[in-house]
Protein backbone atom coordinates (compact mmCIF):
# COMPACT_ATOMS: atom_id res chain seq x y z
CA UNK A 1 0.00 0.00 0.00
CA UNK A 2 0.78 3.37 -0.95
CA UNK A 3 1.69 5.44 2.48
CA UNK A 4 1.03 9.27 2.34
CA UNK A 5 2.42 11.84 5.19
CA UNK A 6 1.87 15.46 4.79
CA UNK A 7 3.65 18.56 6.63
CA UNK A 8 3.28 20.13 9.35
CA UNK A 9 0.25 18.62 11.12
CA UNK A 10 -0.66 22.35 11.59
CA UNK A 11 0.07 25.66 10.34
CA UNK A 12 -0.65 28.76 11.33
CA UNK A 13 -0.61 31.99 8.48
CA UNK A 14 -1.13 35.90 8.57
CA UNK A 15 -4.33 36.68 6.24
CA UNK A 16 -2.93 37.66 3.00
CA UNK A 17 0.13 35.45 3.26
CA UNK A 18 0.72 32.40 1.29
CA UNK A 19 0.32 28.87 3.13
CA UNK A 20 2.20 26.12 2.01
CA UNK A 21 1.88 22.54 2.59
CA UNK A 22 3.48 19.22 1.61
CA UNK A 23 2.70 15.76 0.55
CA UNK A 24 4.69 12.93 0.47
CA UNK A 25 4.16 9.72 -1.20
CA UNK A 26 6.34 6.15 0.02
CA UNK A 27 5.88 4.78 -4.00
CA UNK A 28 5.64 7.32 -7.29
CA UNK A 29 2.40 7.75 -8.06
CA UNK A 30 3.48 9.14 -11.75
CA UNK A 31 1.87 6.94 -14.23
CA UNK A 32 3.79 5.80 -16.89
CA UNK A 33 0.58 5.67 -19.61
CA UNK A 34 -0.80 8.65 -19.32
CA UNK A 35 2.49 10.68 -17.43
CA UNK A 36 0.13 12.01 -14.97
CA UNK A 37 0.64 12.58 -11.25
CA UNK A 38 -2.49 10.76 -9.35
CA UNK A 39 -2.93 12.83 -6.72
CA UNK A 40 -5.79 15.23 -5.24
CA UNK A 41 -6.11 17.41 -2.59
CA UNK A 42 -8.76 18.34 -0.63
CA UNK A 43 -9.99 21.06 1.41
CA UNK A 44 -12.45 20.01 4.86
CA UNK A 45 -14.38 23.14 7.14
CA UNK A 46 -15.68 21.53 10.58
CA UNK A 47 -18.86 19.86 9.88
CA UNK A 48 -18.79 19.41 6.16
CA UNK A 49 -17.84 16.55 4.05
CA UNK A 50 -14.22 17.48 2.44
CA UNK A 51 -14.43 19.33 -1.38
CA UNK A 52 -11.60 18.13 -3.77
CA UNK A 53 -9.89 20.88 -5.27
CA UNK A 54 -7.14 19.52 -7.19
CA UNK A 55 -6.81 16.45 -9.26
CA UNK A 56 -3.94 15.34 -11.60
CA UNK A 57 -1.59 16.85 -8.94
CA UNK A 58 -2.19 20.24 -10.29
CA UNK A 59 -5.55 20.89 -12.30
CA UNK A 60 -8.24 22.74 -10.24
CA UNK A 61 -11.52 21.53 -9.78
CA UNK A 62 -14.00 23.74 -11.99
CA UNK A 63 -15.17 26.89 -8.64
CA UNK A 64 -11.41 26.66 -6.85
CA UNK A 65 -10.24 30.19 -6.54
CA UNK A 66 -6.78 30.59 -8.46
CA UNK A 67 -5.20 31.04 -5.29
CA UNK A 68 -4.94 27.23 -4.48
CA UNK A 69 -2.81 25.43 -6.66
CA UNK A 70 -1.06 22.46 -6.39
CA UNK A 71 2.39 21.58 -8.23
CA UNK A 72 5.07 18.59 -7.61
CA UNK A 73 5.56 14.91 -9.40
CA UNK A 74 6.87 11.31 -8.55
CA UNK A 75 6.59 11.09 -4.63
CA UNK A 76 6.86 15.13 -4.07
CA UNK A 77 3.84 17.22 -4.01
CA UNK A 78 2.75 20.72 -2.35
CA UNK A 79 -0.61 22.51 -2.48
CA UNK A 80 -0.26 26.27 -2.18
CA UNK A 81 -2.87 29.13 -1.04
CA UNK A 82 -1.40 32.34 -2.34
CA UNK A 83 -3.32 34.80 -0.09
CA UNK A 84 -4.44 33.68 2.77
CA UNK A 85 -8.23 34.19 3.30
CA UNK A 86 -10.84 33.93 6.24
CA UNK A 87 -12.71 30.98 4.52
CA UNK A 88 -9.45 29.02 3.94
CA UNK A 89 -9.38 27.95 7.20
CA UNK A 90 -9.45 24.18 7.06
CA UNK A 91 -8.08 21.05 7.25
CA UNK A 92 -6.74 19.92 3.93
CA UNK A 93 -5.69 16.05 3.08
CA UNK A 94 -4.26 15.27 0.00
CA UNK A 95 -4.72 11.81 -1.79
CA UNK A 96 -3.56 9.20 -3.79
CA UNK A 97 -5.04 7.84 -6.64
CA UNK A 98 -1.99 5.52 -8.72
CA UNK A 99 -2.69 2.19 -6.93
CA UNK A 100 -5.94 1.30 -4.48
CA UNK A 101 -5.97 1.47 -1.68
CA UNK A 102 -6.40 5.28 -2.83
CA UNK A 103 -4.96 6.56 0.57
CA UNK A 104 -5.26 9.59 2.12
CA UNK A 105 -2.86 11.66 4.23
CA UNK A 106 -3.07 12.57 7.78
CA UNK A 107 -4.39 16.22 7.27
CA UNK A 108 -3.08 19.32 7.82
CA UNK A 109 -4.65 21.57 9.99
CA UNK A 110 -4.65 25.35 8.60
CA UNK A 111 -5.08 28.40 11.02
CA UNK A 112 -4.85 32.21 10.88
CA UNK A 113 -1.93 33.66 13.04
CA UNK B 1 -24.35 17.16 -11.63
CA UNK B 2 -24.55 14.17 -9.38
CA UNK B 3 -25.80 14.20 -5.95
CA UNK B 4 -25.89 11.83 -3.32
CA UNK B 5 -28.48 11.62 -0.43
CA UNK B 6 -27.10 9.34 2.63
CA UNK B 7 -29.76 7.61 4.82
CA UNK B 8 -29.83 9.20 8.31
CA UNK B 9 -27.93 8.74 11.70
CA UNK B 10 -27.69 5.54 13.43
CA UNK B 11 -27.76 5.14 17.20
CA UNK B 12 -26.77 1.08 17.97
CA UNK B 13 -25.29 -1.41 20.52
CA UNK B 14 -22.39 -3.72 19.95
CA UNK B 15 -22.85 -6.70 17.94
CA UNK B 16 -25.70 -5.41 16.26
CA UNK B 17 -25.81 -5.25 11.91
CA UNK B 18 -26.48 -2.03 10.28
CA UNK B 19 -26.63 -1.03 6.51
CA UNK B 20 -26.46 2.34 5.39
CA UNK B 21 -27.39 3.60 2.29
CA UNK B 22 -26.08 5.90 -0.43
CA UNK B 23 -28.51 7.51 -3.27
CA UNK B 24 -26.97 9.04 -6.51
CA UNK B 25 -29.12 11.61 -9.17
CA UNK B 26 -28.24 12.88 -12.03
CA UNK B 27 -26.71 12.39 -15.19
CA UNK B 28 -25.85 8.53 -15.86
CA UNK B 29 -25.48 7.75 -12.39
CA UNK B 30 -24.78 3.74 -13.15
CA UNK B 31 -21.81 4.51 -14.67
CA UNK B 32 -20.04 5.78 -11.75
CA UNK B 33 -17.32 4.81 -9.19
CA UNK B 34 -19.00 5.38 -5.79
CA UNK B 35 -16.89 4.88 -2.74
CA UNK B 36 -16.68 5.18 0.97
CA UNK B 37 -14.57 6.93 3.19
CA UNK B 38 -14.76 6.12 7.40
CA UNK B 39 -14.10 9.46 9.77
CA UNK B 40 -13.49 9.38 13.13
CA UNK B 41 -14.36 11.56 15.74
CA UNK B 42 -11.54 13.78 15.90
CA UNK B 43 -9.14 11.96 13.15
CA UNK B 44 -8.48 11.82 9.13
CA UNK B 45 -9.87 10.40 6.40
CA UNK B 46 -9.75 6.53 5.55
CA UNK B 47 -10.71 4.99 2.58
CA UNK B 48 -12.69 1.82 2.89
CA UNK B 49 -13.10 0.92 -0.55
CA UNK B 50 -14.99 1.32 -3.83
CA UNK B 51 -17.86 -0.14 -6.15
CA UNK B 52 -18.71 0.35 -9.77
CA UNK B 53 -22.64 0.23 -10.31
CA UNK B 54 -22.99 -0.99 -13.20
CA UNK B 55 -21.98 -4.35 -12.77
CA UNK B 56 -20.88 -4.18 -8.99
CA UNK B 57 -17.46 -4.87 -9.06
CA UNK B 58 -15.81 -3.98 -5.79
CA UNK B 59 -12.39 -2.68 -4.29
CA UNK B 60 -11.54 -2.89 -0.66
CA UNK B 61 -8.91 -1.92 1.50
CA UNK B 62 -7.24 -4.76 2.70
CA UNK B 63 -7.50 -2.80 6.28
CA UNK B 64 -11.71 -3.25 6.01
CA UNK B 65 -11.89 -6.25 4.06
CA UNK B 66 -13.76 -8.93 6.04
CA UNK B 67 -15.34 -6.16 8.10
CA UNK B 68 -17.55 -3.97 6.07
CA UNK B 69 -19.27 -5.32 2.70
CA UNK B 70 -19.96 -2.82 0.05
CA UNK B 71 -22.63 -3.11 -2.22
CA UNK B 72 -25.10 -1.35 -4.52
CA UNK B 73 -28.42 -1.49 -6.56
CA UNK B 74 -28.32 -0.56 -10.06
CA UNK B 75 -31.79 -0.30 -11.00
CA UNK B 76 -32.13 2.52 -7.79
CA UNK B 77 -28.93 4.00 -8.50
CA UNK B 78 -27.73 3.51 -4.69
CA UNK B 79 -24.71 1.97 -2.81
CA UNK B 80 -24.90 0.16 0.48
CA UNK B 81 -21.93 -0.47 3.39
CA UNK B 82 -23.37 -2.75 5.83
CA UNK B 83 -21.63 -4.47 9.05
CA UNK B 84 -22.65 -8.03 10.40
CA UNK B 85 -21.41 -7.82 13.86
CA UNK B 86 -20.73 -3.56 14.88
CA UNK B 87 -17.96 -2.47 17.30
CA UNK B 88 -17.43 0.26 19.47
CA UNK B 89 -14.55 1.38 17.16
CA UNK B 90 -16.75 1.60 14.28
CA UNK B 91 -18.07 4.69 15.99
CA UNK B 92 -17.27 7.40 12.94
CA UNK B 93 -18.81 9.38 10.25
CA UNK B 94 -19.07 7.69 6.78
CA UNK B 95 -19.05 9.61 3.72
CA UNK B 96 -20.42 8.19 0.20
CA UNK B 97 -18.22 10.02 -2.67
CA UNK B 98 -18.19 9.48 -6.42
CA UNK B 99 -15.32 8.87 -8.61
CA UNK B 100 -14.38 11.85 -10.91
CA UNK B 101 -14.54 11.31 -14.25
CA UNK B 102 -13.33 12.59 -17.86
CA UNK B 103 -13.68 11.56 -21.43
CA UNK B 104 -11.24 8.45 -20.85
CA UNK B 105 -13.30 7.25 -17.92
CA UNK B 106 -13.11 7.00 -14.64
CA UNK B 107 -10.38 8.98 -12.16
CA UNK B 108 -9.44 8.10 -8.77
CA UNK B 109 -10.64 10.86 -6.61
CA UNK B 110 -13.64 11.85 -5.24
CA UNK B 111 -15.33 14.75 -6.87
CA UNK B 112 -19.00 14.76 -5.36
CA UNK B 113 -19.71 13.42 -1.77
CA UNK B 114 -22.96 12.63 0.09
CA UNK B 115 -23.48 14.77 3.24
CA UNK B 116 -22.29 12.49 5.96
CA UNK B 117 -24.11 9.67 8.10
CA UNK B 118 -23.16 9.53 11.47
CA UNK B 119 -22.82 5.87 13.13
CA UNK B 120 -22.63 5.78 16.72
CA UNK B 121 -22.04 2.03 18.73
CA UNK B 122 -22.40 2.22 22.19
CA UNK B 123 -23.76 -0.05 24.88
Amino acid sequence: DIVMTQSPDSLAVSLGERATISCKSSQTVLSSSNKKNSLAWYQQKPGQPPNVLIYWASTRESGVPDRFSGSGSGTDFTLTISSLQAEDVAVYYCQQYSSTPYSFGQGTRLEIK
Amino acid sequence: EVQLVQSGAEMKKPGESLKISCKGSGYNFPKYWVGWVRQMPGKGLEWLGIIYLGDSDTRYSPSFRGLVTISADKSTSTAYLQWSSLRASDTAMYYCATLGQDYFGSIGYFRNWGQGTLVTVSS
